[in-house]
């Protein structure tokens, strides 16, 4: 069946420094990839999403690449700002049709000074 | 808009007791879904709502029950409060020719 993971379950980085988040999926379909970002007491955000292998797609200074290859899509930045500690949440559309999403079980991103 | 609603944001209920949660959205989004998140493991899915047509997943058939009684409105039900529901409960909601889930803040549950 589909599932995601995600390696790291706490992530603690001082400003400045770069960013991988780690995230694997297995599925038999052909794979839509999300990353949910939530800050405490708001709600989940999109913050990236792609299906198209090897392209690299950005936004508010995080990127990734699908690669189907791996079956990976890791979630990078440059350069981390205490703003972005948050819970990232990766997830994968199940292959049943419904546009459920397949979460995996998030990486708190802590940003210290 | 472009925000889910949930109310209450914090519910704190009985062993034994119903609870009634509450999710909103006024995008016109034809498909409402209810997630159980636990710490430090990943969102579940509950059930969705597609239209009017309800799909509950396997495993927590028996345990929750829902509504939609209009497009804007969609409420999680469960009728015997156990210790094993406290949790986080995410609703989202999405158009189904759409990419992007929009989740509503979250209600956590306690069960004393």
């Amino acid at each position: 069946g589909d599932s995601v993971t995600q390696t790291e379950g706490l992530v603690t980085l001082t400003k400045g420094l770069p960013v991988m988040l780690n995230c694997t999926y297995q599925t038999t379909y052909s794979p839509f990839l999300f990353w949910y970002v939530q800050h405490l007491n708001e709600a989940p955000k999109l913050l990236l999403k792609s299906s198209t292998d090897n392209k690299r797609t950005e936004h508010q200074g995080f990127y990734a690449t699908l690669h189907k290859s791996s079956s990976s899509f890791h979630l990078q930045k440059s350069s981390v700002q205490l703003s972005d500690s948050a819970l990232y949440f990766c997830a994968l559309r199940a292959s049943s049709g419904s546009w459920q999403l397949i979460f995996g079980s998030g990486t708190q991103l802590t940003v210290m000074p | 808009d472009t925000t889910v609603k949930q109310n209450p944001r914090y519910k704190l209920a009985r062993v034994g007791k119903p609870v009634n949660l509450i999710c909103s959205q006024t995008m016109n989004h034809d498909t409402m879904y209810w997630y159980q998140k636990k710490p430090n493991q990943a969102p579940k899915l509950l059930l969705f709502y597609y239209d009017k047509i309800l799909n509950r997943e396997a495993d927590t058939f028996e345990k929750f029950q829902s509504s939609r009684p209009n497009n804007s409105f969609c409420s999680l039900y469960i009728g015997s409060a156990g210790l094993e529901y406290s949790a986080m409960y995410l609703c989202a909601s999405t158009k189904s020719d759409r990419d992007e889930q929009y989740f509503g803040p979250g209600t956590r549950l306690t069960v004393l």
